[in-house]
């Protein structure tokens, strides 16, 4: 299985919002909604910021929002903040009951 | 509030195997839709699945790895581990450990996780 593709990169300004995609294939994003999204700020570890492709776990910020379309899931990023800095990944679930990340993206506020 | 806690060796010579457990603590091993995951980040890359196991000892591992990987469970110790055969340099890796829900498939908590280097 391969990783799921995201942009290397996405930078935006404070109050902007951004969106890192997540394309994988009809094996695993195109066929279930188990896609999830981690927040890893530099040194830390990787929090759980989306389940299920579009919910929120108690407590994550509602600026954070995803969707998913196809083949491609996505993660927005509203009213953008200088904490909000960090590395995002994606994941989905594959059928065979495999698992998979994506690339990883380096979010910067300008 | 449920946490979880990396241990093991942090230096492992080449050809040889890496264990590491991870220890479950505020809630039994055993509760709930759960299974109970490693991922693995190389330093300065990205994360990568490794494995996960249910409490009925079932395992699902990532193809890359399977044939070097074991991951099993002890319910009465509120633990599980993993056992990564013949490493290289290139296993080196922060490895965490993780709850996997088993409905939702998302990850949560996670270890803090430990760095461990394979070098001679």
């Amino acid at each position: 299985q391969s990783a799921l593709t995201q942009p290397a990169s996405v930078s935006g300004s404070p109050g902007q919002s951004i969106t890192i995609s997540c394309t994988g294939t009809s094996s695993d994003v195109g066929s279930f909604k188990l896609v999830s999204w981690y927040q890893q700020h530099p040194g830390k570890v990787p929090k759980l910021i989306i389940y299920e492709a579009t919910k929120r776990p108690s407590g994550v910020s509602n600026r954070f929002s995803g969707s998913k379309s196809g083949n491609t899931a996505s993660l927005t990023v509203s009213a953008l903040q200088a904490e909000d800095e960090a590395d995002y990944y994606c994941s989905s679930y594959v059928a065979s009951s495999a698992f998979v990340f994506g690339t990883g993206t380096k979010v910067t506020v300008l | 509030q449920l946490q979880l806690q990396e241990s093991g060796p942090g230096l492992v010579k080449p050809s040889e195997t890496l264990s590491l457990a991870c220890t479950v603590s505020g809630d039994s091993i055993s509760s709930g839709p759960y299974s109970w995951g490693w991922i693995r980040q190389p330093p300065g890359k990205g994360l990568e699945w490794i494995g996960y196991i249910y409490k009925t000892g079932s395992t699902h591992y990532n193809p890359s790895l399977r044939s070097r990987v074991t991951i099993s469970v002890d319910t009465s110790k509120n633990q599980f581990s993993l056992r990564l055969s013949s490493v290289t340099a290139a296993d080196t890796a922060i490895y965490y450990c993780a709850r996997r829900d088993g409905t939702l498939a998302s990850l949560d908590p996670w270890g803090q996780g430990t760095l461990v280097t394979v070098s001679s």
